[in-house]
């Protein structure tokens, strides 16, 4: 099983949408978790990190954690096109200094 | 606001020769860290680096190799280039352990070889 998993292909969300994605990880002593936004061309942009079970929002965006079931999921409200990206999940494990990266879900807004 | 710059933004290099690959950051981070993205295969970890003179491989540590000299700089080292190498190469930093783990990337440089 490998450690961090994006399963979904390519999300299209109309503007003004909510955007849903999730991230599922096998190692269940994993202690830190982040979303990143990555630009075609350009390197990934951290926009959200969790470390505790339950929601976090930030502005458009809200994280939710959920360690019994070993998810993490990133909501996008009120979608926009400059909200079109691929968005890594990642995973920090205890003792372990490395993130493990999932591959990434393509989000496209449509207008 | 972190910031990590890489040397060079696009890069084309001959089959054989040696490159190097600068990044530098300016958050007196303690750790340092070089991937490679390639489309389907995602962002894979070449080297890492906990501390000045310190190196630790990562995923895919095979034709490369990796210097830190000052705590702010972490160099790429590719001995002989060749074309599999031909790739998107990422610098990250982040605080020590315990601090904040969240790792922060540089721009990114392309490096072509022919």
């Amino acid at each position: 099983q490998k450690e961090v998993e994006q399963n979904s292909g390519p999300l299209s969300v109309p503007e003004g949408a909510i955007a849903s994605l999730n991230c599922t990880y096998s190692d269940r002593v994993s202690q830190s978790f982040f979303w990143y936004r990555q630009y075609s061309g350009k390197s990934p942009e951290l926009i959200m990190s969790i470390y505790s079970n339950g929601d976090k929002e930030d502005g458009r965006f809200t994280a939710q954690l959920n360690k019994a079931s070993q998810y993490v999921s990133l909501l996008i409200r009120d979608s926009q096109p400059s909200d079109s990206a691929t968005y890594l999940c990642a995973v920090l494990t205890y003792g372990n200094n490395r993130l493990a990266f999932g591959k990434g879900n393509q989000v496209v807004v449509i207008p | 606001d972190v910031k990590v710059t890489q040397s060079s933004r696009y890069l084309v290099k001959r089959t054989g020769e040696k490159v190097f690959l600068e990044c530098v950051q300016d958050m007196d981070h303690e750790n340092m860290f070089w991937y490679r993205q390639d489309p389907g295969l995602g962002l894979r970890l070449i080297y890492f680096s906990y501390d000045v003179k310190m190196k630790e491989k990562g995923d895919i540590p095979e034709g490369y190799s990796v210097s830190r000299e000052k705590k702010e700089r972490f160099s790429l080292i590719l001995e002989s280039a060749s074309t599999n190498q031909t790739s998107m190469y990422l610098c990250a930093s982040s605080p020590p352990s315990g601090t904040s783990d969240e790792q922060y990337f540089g721009p990114g440089t392309r490096l072509t070889v022919t």
